[in-house]
């Protein structure tokens, strides 16, 4: 069953603290995006990658770090120094950089203490 | 001004309304045009895609481009209760996506 998958589905940070979403697709594609969503809002990029050990930051990347050591998987990391990081964090995945079509993974919500 | 402009409702219809859904834009350059349905808590499901202006029909979905006026838009006929979600429209000029905020339909039995 091919697709994208996101853990966790909530996850809650304290202060202070760095926390690590998960996004893994087998849809074999080469690229891929983390967006964040906030109420009322679009989907806002925060970065993207199009191939493994290489990503630009997108229109938000102040305070998210992200790593590509294998084509499968793309983790965000939600640093301290972002304050404001409610949000529903949305993964997805393109065959390449230049294919318009993206696929979604389920998302995770993420709550701060 | 925002690049994608979309209503955000919520658009409230009876079942087996004719649902109507716009975005407008400014970039001329974007040529490629989605729509995605989110359900709540859900992320979001493409729907449909167009490569420049037109039509496009998916079972009850009909996709419009009309590059002309900068101006989009997803028909749904027959509505049902299950369409109740956000629509997002996204575009490109063949490289990211820029979404609009997304409209939330209500489909009342």
């Amino acid at each position: 069953d091919g697709g994208i998958t996101q853990s966790p589905k909530y996850l809650f940070r304290k202060e202070g603290q760095n926390v690590t979403l998960s996004c893994e697709q087998n849809l074999n594609h080469d690229a891929m995006y983390w967006y964040r969503q906030d109420p009322g809002q679009g989907l806002r990029l925060i970065y993207y990658s199009q191939i493994v050990n290489d990503f630009q930051k997108g229109d938000i990347a102040e305070g998210y770090s992200v790593s590509r050591e294998k084509k499968e998987s793309f983790p965000l990391t939600v640093t301290s120094a972002q304050k404001n990081p409610t949000a529903f964090y949305l993964c997805a995945s393109s065959y390449d950089e230049g294919m318009e079509t993206q696929y979604f993974g389920p998302g995770t919500r993420l709550l701060v203490l | 001004q925002k690049e994608v402009e979309q209503d955000p409702g919520p658009l409230s219809v009876p079942e087996g309304a004719i649902v109507s859904l716009n975005c407008t834009y400014s970039n001329s350059a974007f040529q490629y045009f989605m729509w995605y349905r989110q359900y709540s808590r859900k992320g979001p499901e493409l729907l449909m895609y167009t490569y420049s202006s037109g039509n496009k029909e998916d079972g009850r979905f009909t996709a419009q481009v009309d590059k002309s006026s900068k101006y989009i838009s997803l028909f749904i006929r027959d509505s049902q209760p299950s369409d109740s979600a956000t629509y997002l429209c996204a575009m490109s000029a063949g490289n990211m996506l820029t979404f609009g905020g997304g409209t939330r339909l209500m489909v009342k039995p």
